[in-house]
């Protein structure tokens, strides 16, 4: 079984609904992460959280949002989506430990019409 | 904020020796990873330095020169399998010490 498991792996849907990405870990990480991905861009940080009561704005967090409903669960919301949010997203969890990597989940395929 | 910038894409030949260079530019430098990434999957974890020199784990490793902002990943005796993104990523005492990925290097192996 996968350490980091997202869910859904593929979406499409229309311009203007909601959509909530889901992520659950079983590493024991207190950190978690959510990030996109658009081809030449690279990884980009949307949210992240250091335990259950943490929330931190990432560099693009406009039109997103999320919650720690627990420590092995984060999920990221799109409240309206539109278009240019059609992209691939990761999530990620870290130890607190300062040279440990991020370990990443296996992405959700994101498409909006 | 921080810079970091890597060759968009690089060939190279099966059983050959290839280097992927990483630069950045930050104000309180406080670790560099690599990851690799194959199209379509999730990037993994390659190597991490956060002093002076060359770290070695088999066919891969990974040098760090802080005075020089630069790193590079040198991947041994290519194999087909090692076509993928490689993705630099810089840890900084501000940002809440999460590391900035920089837009990646796609390295195509030909046989």
């Amino acid at each position: 079984d996968a350490d980091v498991t997202q869910t859904p792996r593929n979406r499409i849907t229309k311009t203007g609904k909601r959509i909530m990405l889901e992520c659950s870990q079983t590493k024991g990480h207190d950190r978690m992460y959510w990030y996109r991905q658009d081809p030449g861009l690279g990884l980009r940080l949307i949210y992240y959280s250091f335990d259950v009561k943490d929330i931190n704005k990432g560099e693009i967090s406009d039109g997103y949002s999320v919650s720690r409903q627990a420590q092995a669960k984060f999920s990221l919301s799109l409240e309206s989506a539109i278009p240019n949010q059609t992209a691939l997203y990761f999530c990620a969890t870290s130890g607190g430990i300062s040279n440990q990597p991020q370990h990443f989940g296996d992405g959700t395929r994101l498409s909006i019409l | 904020g921080q810079n970091i910038d890597q060759p968009t894409e690089m060939t190279a030949t099966e059983g050959a020796i290839v280097q992927i260079n990483c630069t950045y530019q930050t104000s309180g430098f406080n670790g560099l990873f690599w990851y690799q990434q194959h199209a379509g999957e999730a990037p993994t974890f390659l190597s991490y330095n956060v002093l002076d020199g060359l770290e070695e784990k088999g066919r891969f490793s990974s040098f760090l020169s802080r005075s020089k902002g630069y790193s590079y990943l040198l991947l041994k005796e290519l194999q087909m399998k090692d076509s993928a993104s490689y993705l630099c990523a810089v840890r900084d005492r501000g940002g809440s010490y999460i590391p900035t990925f920089g837009r990646g290097t796609s390295l195509i192996v030909h046989p």
